[in-house]
């Protein structure tokens, strides 16, 4: 079992272009999520979603669009990316219990 | 409303204790503990229910008063391997399944 994978594991974009994430999960989870992690800031939900077809914001969703394409697929889209949106973003995945965290996608955004 | 985690950080010599708090303002359904290393995703430890039910590893403990909004997380005879930066996460009624972090407490164990 892979656990939870995220595509790509770094980028470097140009403010105002746009990107999407990419996370799986093979533990068959219901509940998927997408944080951002920013220094001395601990870890921000900007999205989640509790089953297949829905999705809900989370603390920071401002400028980022999801898709929970089918049970095990889950992405995040920035449609105009900005130096602010600068990140560490983690994908995770719970069913009842903790949640399992994606080894992350280090974002600069210049 | 983000909880609040005291100390922010602790260094340590192995086999001492150490208890991570985690406070909140608001009634909570749950309290999830994580524990990152740096550079790596966090590590789900354990989790604490509302009325009392525990799930976790058996060398870290913790505790839930749902009176005073707190838990506590307590590391016993403490090995280097629990260095890093523990994160607790918790849950309200209502919004259950979405969890709101504090900001982080970072644990350094010296030989």
């Amino acid at each position: 079992n892979a656990g939870v994978t995220q595509t790509p594991k770094f980028q470097v974009l140009k403010t105002g272009q746009s990107m999407t994430l990419q996370c799986a999960q093979d533990m068959n989870h219901n509940s998927m999520y997408w944080y951002r992690q920013d220094p001395g800031m601990g870890l921000r939900l900007i999205y989640y979603s509790a089953s297949e077809g829905t999705t809900d914001k989370g603390e920071v969703p401002n400028g980022y669009n999801v898709s929970r394409l089918n049970k095990r697929e889950f992405s995040l889209r920035l449609e105009s990316a900005a130096p602010s949106q600068t990140s560490v973003y983690f994908c995770a995945s719970s069913e009842i219990g903790g949640e399992y965290f994606g080894p992350g996608t280090r974002l600069t955004v210049t | 409303q983000q909880p609040v985690q005291s100390p922010q950080a602790v260094i340590l010599r192995e086999g001492e204790d150490a208890v991570i708090n985690c406070s909140s303002s608001k009634a909570l359904y749950s309290v999830h503990w994580y524990r990152q290393k740096h550079g790596e995703a966090p590590v789900f430890l354990m989790i604490l229910l509302k009325g009392g039910e525990q799930k976790g590893h058996e060398k870290i403990s913790a505790s839930f008063n749902e009176k005073k909004q707190q838990s506590s997380l307590y590391l016993t005879a403490s090995q280097l391997s629990y260095s890093g930066t523990y994160f607790c996460g918790t849950e309200t009624p209502g919004n259950t399944g979405k969890l709101i972090f504090g900001q982080g407490t970072t644990l350094q164990v010296k030989p």
